[in-house]
């Protein structure tokens, strides 16, 4: 079935310094990996995300890689600030017309200051 | 603007009780969604409408029964309410349901407490 396992559950930086995230998903049809952020408390929110036809994609500190061949993308952030502390969750979403999307299991992230 | 609106926020209820969440938006999109993020944070999607026709429905207790009324809507009723039923429920919506994806909004959660 339909999986997407992401490490690490949980990872503790300091402030400057990076961080990645990696997710792997099992269905080779999915084609769209979105990425949110979840502060404490709040709503789940996309911060990036990748589509099938390209490698990597970016966005000011964050950016998202993508290898089809090896079914994994990653998150990473550079120069992590403390307000980049959230739980971060990957998902994949397959080529189905139910617009269904499977979370990764989550990492919150701490940056130290 | 709140693009997709839950109610009630928080809810304490006791068990056995039935009790439900309405979910609105105004973002003009097809489709809505219910996820039920746990204690451990984990978030799984429970049933999905595109245009007020449900596309998904997880395995979930036939206790949980959602209803749309109009796209718009997305109301989550849940009845013999259980102990492992607290958690947070998310509403969502996104533009479509279609081939390729797209992004998906997320309401501010409903807080359920079962006691």
């Amino acid at each position: 079935g339909e999986n997407v396992e992401q490490h690490p559950s949980t990872l503790s930086v300091q402030e400057g310094d990076s961080a990645v995230i990696k997710c792997t998903y099992s269905d080779s049809a999915s084609n769209y990996f979105p990425w949110y952020k979840q502060e404490l408390g709040k709503r789940p929110q996309l911060i990036i995300d990748i589509r099938s036809n390209v490698g990597e994609k970016k966005d000011q500190r964050i950016a998202v890689t993508l290898n089809k061949t090896a079914k994994h993308f990653s998150l990473h952030i550079t120069e992590t600030q403390p307000e980049d502390s959230a739980v971060y969750f990957c998902a994949a979403i397959g080529l189905s017309n139910t617009g269904k999307l499977i979370f990764g299991q989550g990492t919150t992230l701490q940056v130290k200051p | 603007d709140t693009a997709v609106s839950q109610t009630p926020k928080y809810l304490v209820t006791q068990m056995g009780n039935d009790k439900s969440i309405k979910c609105e938006q105004n973002l003009g999109h097809d489709t809505m969604y219910w996820y039920k993020q746990d204690s451990k944070k984990f978030l799984k999607i429970m049933f999905s409408y595109n245009n007020k026709e449900l596309i998904i429905n997880e395995t979930v207790p036939n206790r949980f029964s959602p209803k749309s009324p109009d796209k718009a809507h997305l109301n989550l009723h849940i009845n013999s309410l259980e102990l492992g039923d607290s958690a947070v429920y998310f509403c969502a919506s996104s533009h479509y349901a279609g081939v390729g994806g797209n992004t998906i909004y997320f309401g501010e959660g409903s807080w359920l407490t079962v006691v």
